[in-house]
């Protein structure tokens, strides 16, 4: 069974960085692309990062470029996020996701982790 | 890099069908078939409906299919239930190994 756990989430101050990790487990993590993709409160998804299994390709939304960065470590089969510059616009429940392999989209989810940005 | 665009609101009454439309452009839903169908419960995570356009996951009902002409992508609930009553977003390949959501439809069962 897929699963996906994320951390690293809590109340942060405007411009301040915080780090998000996702565990994963149930399937063969180095051979796929993950994605970072959140959802504010009460609004709409928003994709947020994608990586390749090699993190030969990587991708951001326009919106975050520059200020934060995706990283996996596959002999943790683990997942980052290390966001930087934090905006009020950034809070959201940020969902790490398995890449539905060759459709450079999401298919398993994990549970989400909320960031709230806030002085 | 715009969001996709579904209307807000969708409903049909028990047994009936309802279409959801995305519509994108040609850098996008028209650009690739890499579309795919989410529905999402209030405070719970999305699970995938729909990939590449018109495939189904094991396990999903074939109740649920998808389509696409052009620019635009179609999901449609045939025989809605009670439990078919959530959101549903699309998502779009973009290239570049950059991806874009839909915004939104609140599907109600009548």
């Amino acid at each position: 069974e897929v699963q996906l756990v994320e951390s690293g989430g809590g109340l942060v101050q405007p411009g301040r960085s915080v780090r998000l990790s996702c565990a994963a487990s149930g399937f063969t993590f180095r051979e796929y692309a993950m994605h970072w993709v959140r959802q504010a409160p009460g609004k709409g998804l928003e994709w947020v990062s994608g990586i390749t299994w090699n993190s030969g390709t990587i991708g951001y939304a326009e919106s975050v470029k520059g200020r934060f960065t995706i990283s996996r470590d596959n002999a943790k089969n683990s997942l980052y996020l290390q966001m930087n510059s934090l905006r009020v616009e950034d809070t959201a429940f940020y969902f790490c996701a398995k890449d539905r392999a060759g459709t450079y989209l999401p298919d398993y989810w994990g549970q989400g982790t909320l960031v709230i940005v806030s002085s | 890099q715009s969001a996709l665009t579904q209307p807000p609101s969708a409903s049909g009454s028990p047994g009936q069908s309802v279409t959801i439309s995305c519509t994108g452009t040609s850098s996008d839903v028209g650009g690739y078939n890499y579309v795919s169908w989410y529905q999402q419960y209030p405070g719970k995570a999305p699970k995938l409906m729909i990939y590449e356009v018109t495939k189904r996951p094991s396990g999903v009902p074939d109740r649920f299919s998808g389509s696409k002409s052009g620019n635009t992508a179609s999901l449609t609930v045939s025989g809605l239930q009670a439990d078919d009553e959530a959101d549903y977003y699309c998502s779009s390949y973009a290239g570049g190994n950059i991806g874009v959501f839909g915004t939104g439809t609140k599907v109600t069962v009548l």
